[in-house]
């Protein structure tokens, strides 16, 4: 059974770096497709964030590329997330998923809330 | 704003069908056929119900139902029932990219 699990500080403050790992397990991300984030402001809906293949060759949101890294480590079977510059308007449960393609998003984590606040 | 228009809540009685609609354009929904659709409860992480516009992930009730013309894609419930009353989310393909809609609440009556 796969199974994806964010882990990362809940509260950061405005201006700062959002750092996110996810650690997947029953699968090995090795095996191929890619890996996303997706976050949900609260009381909001979805927005999709980035994805990456195990290769490394990532694409992401248009209106957070300037601000985002998303990186793979195959050697410990994690994706992370990295956002710059965050606001209150990046506060939000943050899901780690699997990516099909095609927005097929098969296997999502518990997600975690992260909020921007001083 | 979400780049694809979802109705904001429909409702319906045990039993009966409901569509809930998706909008975009020839840039995502109608220039892809990678539609996929979401159900959330509260509190929850949403859930693949539909995928490649009209496809079924395994142990997805065939009462969930996909299809798509030109910009629009649509979701159908038939045979409603409580459990059914949930968040619906569709999302698109779009040039090196994905967008959802901004959410459809459900209401079994």
């Amino acid at each position: 059974q796969v199974q994806l699990q964010e882990s990362g500080p809940g509260l950061v403050k405005p201006s700062e770096t959002l750092s996110l790992t996810c650690t997947v397990s029953g699968y090995s991300i090795s095996s191929g497709y890619y890996w996303a984030w997706i976050r949900q402001p609260p009381g909001k809906g979805l927005e999709w964030i980035g994805s990456i293949h195990h290769s490394g060759s990532a694409y992401y949101n248009p209106s957070l590329r300037s601000r985002l890294t998303i990186s793979v480590d195959t050697s410990k079977n994690q994706f992370a997330l990295k956002l710059s510059s965050v606001t209150a308007a990046d506060t939000a449960v943050y899901y780690c998923v699997r990516d099909l393609g095609g927005g097929n998003h098969d296997y999502w984590g518990q997600g975690t809330l992260v909020t921007v606040s001083s | 704003q979400s780049v694809l228009t979802q109705p904001r809540s429909v409702s319906g009685s045990p039993g009966q069908s409901v569509t809930i609609s998706c909008t975009g354009t020839s840039s995502d929904v109608g220039g892809y056929n990678h539609v996929s659709w979401y159900q959330q409860h509260p509190g929850t992480a949403p859930k693949l119900i539909i995928y490649d516009v009209s496809r079924r992930p395994s142990g997805v009730p065939d009462r969930f139902s996909g299809s798509k013309s030109g910009n629009a894609a649509s979701l159908t419930i038939s045979g409603l029932r409580a459990e059914d009353e949930a968040d619906y989310y569709c999302c698109s393909q779009a040039d090196r990219s994905l967008v959802f809609g901004g959410g459809t609440k459900l209401t079994v009556l």
